[in-house]
């Protein structure tokens, strides 16, 4: 059974500070997508990661790809309350077609 | 106006009826996907679509069933609601593996 594990689930953080969200896998990929989720909207996309060692950075948020490791991170820097929502990551293995998503990381920025 | 849309945005439905969720766009893509959401399960797979005559099963098939009545259309069908379809439905679509997926506004389903 194909398994893309998040953590922390909850992570609860002052504004300034910095921290990772971690996604672990359990297939053979180099295929690696993050979400970003409002409550009640839909998912928009954030990075598109396609090879080892890929690194993609928007604003301050970057996330890299360990496909030896069948880990991603997302790191957060100087948090600021507007990037309060849930992360999601997703792997496309490389012999399938389909996604599959992390349960989700509820990020909450404390003022 | 939205690249992909998802009809109704909301339904209250009773158990044992038939429900259909409609979805369409204007993004030219091959690839449609439905999902279902539910809290702490993150997205799960039910049925995606490389074109009009390719139609797979995803992780969470059973008791769903799909139409692709053309490129842009893409509707998901409870053929007989139970109150463990109780969920948000995202539609999403996409261009290939080397791009992400782009989703609808979501359906939010209540079967009572």
């Amino acid at each position: 059974e194909l398994k893309v594990e998040q953590n922390p689930l909850f992570l609860s953080m002052q504004e300034g500070k910095n921290y990772t969200i971690y996604c672990n896998y359990s297939t053979t990929s180099d295929r690696l997508y993050w979400y970003r989720q409002d409550p009640g909207k839909s998912l928009e996309s954030l990075f598109v990661l396609l090879s080892n060692g890929a690194v993609k950075q928007e604003g301050r948020l970057m996330a890299s790809l360990d496909t030896k490791a069948r880990l991603s991170t997302l790191h957060i820097t100087a948090a600021v309350h507007d990037l309060s929502a849930t992360y999601f990551c997703a792997v496309e293995p490389n012999t399938g077609n389909q996604f599959y998503f992390g349960t989700g990381t509820s990020l909450t920025v404390i003022p | 106006d939205a690249d992909v849309t998802q009809t109704p945005r909301n339904r209250i439905t009773k158990t044992g009826k038939r429900i259909m969720l409609e979805c369409s766009q204007t993004k030219g893509h091959d690839r449609m996907y439905w999902y279902r959401q539910d809290p702490g399960l993150g997205l799960r797979l039910i049925y995606y679509s490389f074109d009009v005559k390719d139609i797979n099963k995803g992780e969470i098939s059973d008791g769903y069933s799909v139409s692709r009545q053309a490129q842009a259309k893409f509707s998901l069908s409870l053929e007989s609601a139970i109150p463990n379809q109780t969920a948000l439905y995202f539609c999403a679509t996409g261009k290939d593996f080397t791009d992400t997926q782009y989703f609808g506004p979501g359906t939010r389903l209540t079967v009572l």
